[in-house]
């Protein structure tokens, strides 16, 4: 079963817009991380947050946890073209391995 | 550069043939993961290895096998290929700890007719 879930599954936004992602996941986690994956690439890594942390910031990248609430937030602030991608969150229970969401389909209209 | 390779990219074989998809990386990470994607359904992990001569099954595990024989090896195999086992492959790997992200692999895109 998957532990995170993606919201919302697809997202189209015009350049220069910000764009916001949401995680939502079920059962304790150690950190959570977020990938970016270009249409027929691997994943890469964007960010990680550890379970004590409750915002982190990465160039033009803000993740937000709420453990509180079991979800965490990606927003890329003045999207580009170039970040059209499929964006997925990770949780890792601690053990060294991650459980994927299913993404989101964000699309920057130029 | 260190980086995680993966062959053949694209593989079409029937069902019941033994197909095995090659994972290579250069980055001396101890630990090393096998996934699928699938439409709707994400990555899901199929086994993972933290160590030569350590393998474990993720959730999917069942069809498949792996075998750790060096630290940058970890090659998957099909034993009998099935329609349901096609799929994009992906493998990974990472340090030692668990705080530390996943190196991606490019990906095989395999079918089973």
């Amino acid at each position: 079963s998957q532990q995170g879930e993606e919201d919302p599954q697809a997202l189209s936004i015009q350049e220069g817009e910000n764009a916001t992602m949401n995680c939502s996941y079920k059962t304790s986690i150690n950190n959570l991380q977020w990938y970016r994956q270009n249409s027929g690439r691997g994943l890469v890594h964007l960010i990680l947050i550890r379970s004590n942390e409750r915002e982190k910031h990465s160039g033009r990248l803000r993740v937000t946890l709420d453990t509180s609430k079991k979800s965490s937030s990606l927003l890329i602030t003045a999207s580009r073209a170039a970040d059209t991608a499929s964006y997925f969150c990770a949780t890792d229970d601690g053990v060294g391995q991650l459980t994927f969401g299913s993404g989101t389909q964000l699309t920057v209209l130029p | 550069d260190a980086e995680i390779t993966q062959s053949p990219r694209h593989k079409i074989t029937e069902t019941g043939r033994q197909v095995t998809l090659a994972c290579h990386q250069t980055w001396n990470h101890n630990n090393m993961f096998w996934y699928r994607q699938d439409l709707g359904h994400g990555l899901r992990l199929i086994h993972y290895s933290y160590g030569v001569h350590d393998t474990n099954k993720g959730e999917v595990s069942d069809g498949y096998s792996v075998s750790r024989s060096n630290t940058e090896d970890l090659p998957l195999t099909l034993e009998s290929a099935a329609s349901s086992q096609t799929s994009v492959y992906f493998c990974a790997s990472s340090e030692l700890t668990s705080w530390n992200e996943q190196f991606f692999g490019p990906g095989t895109r395999l079918t089973v007719l």
